[in-house]
């Protein structure tokens, strides 16, 4: 069974300064989808960044990149110059590309940006 | 473009009587529509899983006959929680892909208390 792990269950950043989350999962699949969202305190869940895993590009969304290392099954997310704004529950999710689509979430990352 | 919307954002009924929940996708045609249940400082868990016009996929653990999910039309599909009690207090969150869609998208969740 597929397993997503955060291992970071808080991390504070100053502001304009950069933070890396760490994700790290298990499959047995060759083929799949990675995701960062973001629930802000309105619970509304955002996505942030998506990875296919067959695209050995590391995927950028303006100051969120991610780190993806296949064979070590690790999808970190940094965020560079960070914004009061990026404050927010961070979840990483993992679906398989075919079957019934569902997101295996990890447990989460509360990120406090400190002014 | 991609809103899903849920409604009510939040609801409290007494405990024995039962709520309908509501997830609607406003500007696509939702194949596939899941439900997720998040306690506080949680991450998501899925509850279930439905396609239009077939009964839903429930996760292990859920009662079917507890969380009653409707998916009758590509726009709406409906959560019911029958015979709810204080423990049945959480925050609900849908989700909506269309086919061919490679992410989820989230409604803004519906918090339920149960007195």
């Amino acid at each position: 069974a597929q397993t997503v792990t955060q291992s970071q269950p808080e991390m504070s950043v100053q502001e304009a300064e950069t933070v890396t989350l760490s994700c790290t999962y298990d499959t047995s699949e060759s083929d799949y989808y990675l995701f960062w969202y973001k629930q802000p305190p309105s619970r509304q869940m955002i996505l942030v960044i998506r990875q296919e895993a067959y695209k050995q590009q590391n995927a950028t969304e303006n100051r969120f990149s991610v780190n993806f290392q296949k064979a070590a099954k690790s999808f970190s997310l940094k965020i560079s110059d960070s914004q009061l704004g990026d404050a927010a529950m961070y979840f990483c999710a993992y679906r398989r590309t075919s079957g019934t689509y569902k997101y295996i979430f990890g447990t989460g990352t509360r990120l406090k940006v400190l002014a | 473009g991609a809103v899903v919307s849920q409604h009510p954002s939040w609801v409290i009924c007494k405990s024995g009587t039962s709520v309908k929940i509501e997830c609607r996708s406003l500007d696509f045609q939702a194949t596939t529509m899941f439900w997720y249940r998040q306690f506080p400082k949680q991450s998501l868990m899925l509850m279930a899983t439905s396609n239009e016009g077939s009964k839903a996929t429930y996760e292990q653990g859920v009662e079917k006959d507890k969380f009653l999910i409707n998916h009758a039309s590509l726009t709406l599909s409906t959560l019911t929680v029958t015979s709810a009690h204080p423990e049945d207090s959480s925050f609900y969150i849908c989700s909506a892909r269309w086919l061919a869609g490679e992410e989820q998208y989230f409604g803004p969740g519906t918090r339920l208390t149960v007195t």
